[in-house]
């Protein structure tokens, strides 16, 4: 069974870092482009940033560019989000997602979320 | 970036009847839409992919159609279960985009 589960989030201070993490299991994890998706609260879903299978590529929104940074360290079957520089705006639930095989960003399995508060 | 709409924004409906989400790209993308459900408190849920791919394990009831600009997810025999929201996505282009999502409850 695929499971993504992510942690790491929490409450920070405007201009504050923060890093998330999702553990994969159930699935040949080094073989998946991998993503993160988030989504405010009472909102609409909004595309983060993806990172090939081997880290070869790597994508952002123009929202958070610069600012956050995806990696992945197939031995831990693990993915990361570091996020620094975080505005109010970027508060919302994180997801983890798998991006469907041959499927380019679609994504097949989600994770439960982890919620990021920015404020003061 | 490609802008998503969809229509309506929310609407009743009862248990048993026929539905349709419409999904409108502001410009083409084949067929590279997806369509997920979300639950509240939930993560989503992938229904549809290419358009019209059923994703494995989601009933037939569900499906979808449409290329290029204009797509539409029925629900051909609503169950309790599908009372939800529903969003559209184009993975034709980066960067990957939702649409505002439709929310559909209990009449």
């Amino acid at each position: 069974e695929v499971q993504l589960v992510e942690s790491g989030g929490g409450l920070v201070k405007p201009g504050g870092s923060l890093r998330l993490s999702c553990a994969a299991s159930g699935f040949t994890f080094s073989s998946y482009s991998m993503n993160w998706v988030r989504q405010a609260p009472g909102k609409g879903l909004e595309w983060v940033s993806s990172i090939s299978s081997s880290s070869s590529y790597i994508y952002y929104a123009d929202s958070v560019k610069g600012r956050f940074t995806i990696s992945r360290d197939n031995a831990k079957n693990s993915l990361y989000l570091q996020m620094n520089s975080l505005r109010a705006e970027d508060t919302a639930v994180y997801y983890c997602a798998r991006a469907l095989s041959g499927g380019g960003w679609s994504f097949d399995y989600w994770g439960q979320g982890t919620l990021v508060t920015v404020s003061s | 970036a490609i802008r998503m709409t969809q229509s309506p924004s929310s609407f009743s409906a009862s248990t048993g009847d026929r539905v349709t989400i419409t999904c409108r790209a502001s410009q083409g993308i084949s067929s590279y839409l997806a369509w997920y459900q979300q639950k509240p408190g939930k993560a989503p849920k992938l229904l549809i992919y290419a358009a019209s791919t059923l994703q494995s394990g989601v009933p037939s009831r569900f499906s979808g159609s449409g290329s290029g600009t204009d797509f539409t997810l029925t629900i051909s025999c609503l169950q309790s279960e599908d009372f939800a929201t529903y969003y559209c996505q184009q993975y034709y282009s980066y960067p990957p985009t939702f649409g505002p999502g439709t929310k559909v409850d209990i009449k």
